[in-house]
């Protein structure tokens, strides 16, 4: 069985500190990784998948499949980063995706 | 482009009455899910659609909900009796290729059962 681990549910951080969201997954086969985020009345959307490879607002994660992470940074956070973030993995038969428990991050002036 | 609709936003009900949510995917979307968030707990899948076809029902609590998608293009859940523990989020998201793909989430249909 698939699984995603976000140890933090919130993370408090100054404006222009880095922040790091941590991520762990258990899962036997390849998986895909993604990090989706919810701002405050907003849905659900992806914000970056480590297939891409891309620097999404800053934000960057790493497959370590080693240490089976996919951790997301940004070196500089900003106010506007104040949101829900999920961390989710899709399996090889890509039918669904399993999210961790989401972590808040909220930016303080 | 509209995204993912789904109707009600807001549904309260009393325990054991039924409820049937419904959700537009995106216009070509093969693929749809439905996830729920009990409070307090993750998103969890519920199943995912191709086309008009359940590929994987996996994440069905029981047999009191009831998925259709018929003629592959809107979906309705339906909850039949409802009971309290059914309380919580319910997304429905899209895709144009399988859960590997981005996957396009409406706004959640919140549904209170009293």
């Amino acid at each position: 069985a698939q699984r995603v681990t976000q140890p933090e549910k919130l993370l408090s951080v100054f404006k222009g500190a880095p922040v790091e969201l941590k991520c762990n997954y258990s899962y036997s086969g390849s998986p895909e990784l993604f990090w989706y985020v919810q701002y405050s009345r907003q849905r659900l959307q992806l914000l970056l998948r480590h297939i891409s490879r891309e620097s999404i607002k800053g934000f960057t994660a790493d497959l370590n499949k080693g240490e089976t992470s996919f951790h997301l940074k940004k070196p500089f956070a900003q106010e506007e980063d104040s949101a829900m973030y999920y961390c989710a993995l899709s399996d090889s038969a890509g039918n669904k995706l399993t999210f961790g428990g989401g972590t808040r991050v909220l930016v303080k002036p | 482009e509209a995204g993912v609709t789904q109707f009600p936003s807001h549904s309260v009900i009393e325990k054991g009455q039924t409820v049937t949510l419904r959700c537009d995917p995106i216009s070509g979307h093969d693929n749809l899910y439905w996830y729920r968030r009990v409070m307090g707990k993750e998103i969890k899948f519920l199943l995912h659609f191709v086309k008009e076809s359940k590929q994987d029902e996996s994440g069905m609590p029981n047999n009191r909900f009831l998925a259709e998608r018929t003629g592959g293009t809107y979906s309705t859940l339906k909850v039949q009796p409802a009971e309290l523990e059914d309380s919580g989020v319910y997304f429905c998201a899209s895709s144009l290729r399988d859960a590997r793909d981005t996957q396009y989430f409406g706004p959640g249909t919140r549904l209170t059962v009293l």
